[in-house]
């Protein structure tokens, strides 16, 4: 069955300290691995796409990398307005391709 | 932002009585998806369409049913909500393009069967 594991589910950072947040996945075919910042109260905000391992992809002070069983989102030097639920999901390339499996999210809190 | 936009944005309604979400897009983007995000769930697809009159079943359909008859808009339909249907509920469209699906958001709708 597929699935997707975020970790931590809530990570408490002071401003400017860097850390990593976790996703791993099972997914017999991976299509592709999506990374999504969520506001409270607000829909999902795409950030990136990774599609084969040894992928990066970097945004102001994210990154995110990819290998055969998780991905990373680094983030450099946070600041307050980086506070956010971030969602990590993989695409099934089984049948029609269109079948999506988030994680659950980790919350993120800079503090000034 | 994407052109998406989702009525009503809050709704609560009486158990067993019929709901229809509404989700409208400007971007003439072929794909469009419905979702339902729950606390220790995260957000789970519950129908898609692939074009017009073309959908087909997510992780969680039983209980849903959807209809587009048109590109810019995907209903959702739940013909007798149950309290297990409250939570709130995402629209989401993508475009396919050179087979990057990337999904854009709705505002979400917040459900509320009593």
């Amino acid at each position: 069955e597929d699935q997707v594991t975020q970790s931590p589910e809530a990570l408490r950072l002071q401003e400017g300290e860097s850390s990593s947040l976790n996703c791993s996945y099972t997914v017999s075919g991976l299509r592709g691995l999506f990374w999504y910042r969520q506001d409270p109260g607000k829909g999902p905000e795409f950030l990136f796409t990774l599609y084969s391992a040894g992928e990066e992809k970097e945004k102001e002070r994210l990154k995110a990398t990819l290998t055969k069983k998780e991905s990373f989102l680094h983030i450099t030097a946070p600041k307050p307005e980086d506070s956010a639920t971030y969602l990590c999901a993989v695409q099934d390339h089984r049948g029609t391709g269109n079948q999506f499996y988030f994680g659950t999210g980790t919350s993120l809190t800079v503090i000034p | 932002d994407a052109g998406i936009t989702q009525s009503p944005r809050h709704k609560v309604t009486e158990t067993g009585t019929p709901v229809t979400l509404r989700c409208h897009q400007t971007e003439n983007h072929r794909y469009m998806y419905w979702y339902r995000q729950d606390p220790g769930h995260g957000l789970r697809l519950i129908h898609y369409s692939y074009g017009v009159k073309d959908t087909d079943k997510g992780e969680v359909s039983d209980g849903y049913s959807v209809s587009r008859s048109k590109t810019e808009d995907f209903l959702l339909t739940l013909e007798s909500a149950t309290s297990s249907q409250t939570s709130v509920y995402f629209c989401a469209i993508s475009f396919n393009l050179a087979a990057s699906y990337e999904q854009y958001f709705g505002p979400g709708t917040r459900l509320t069967v009593t």
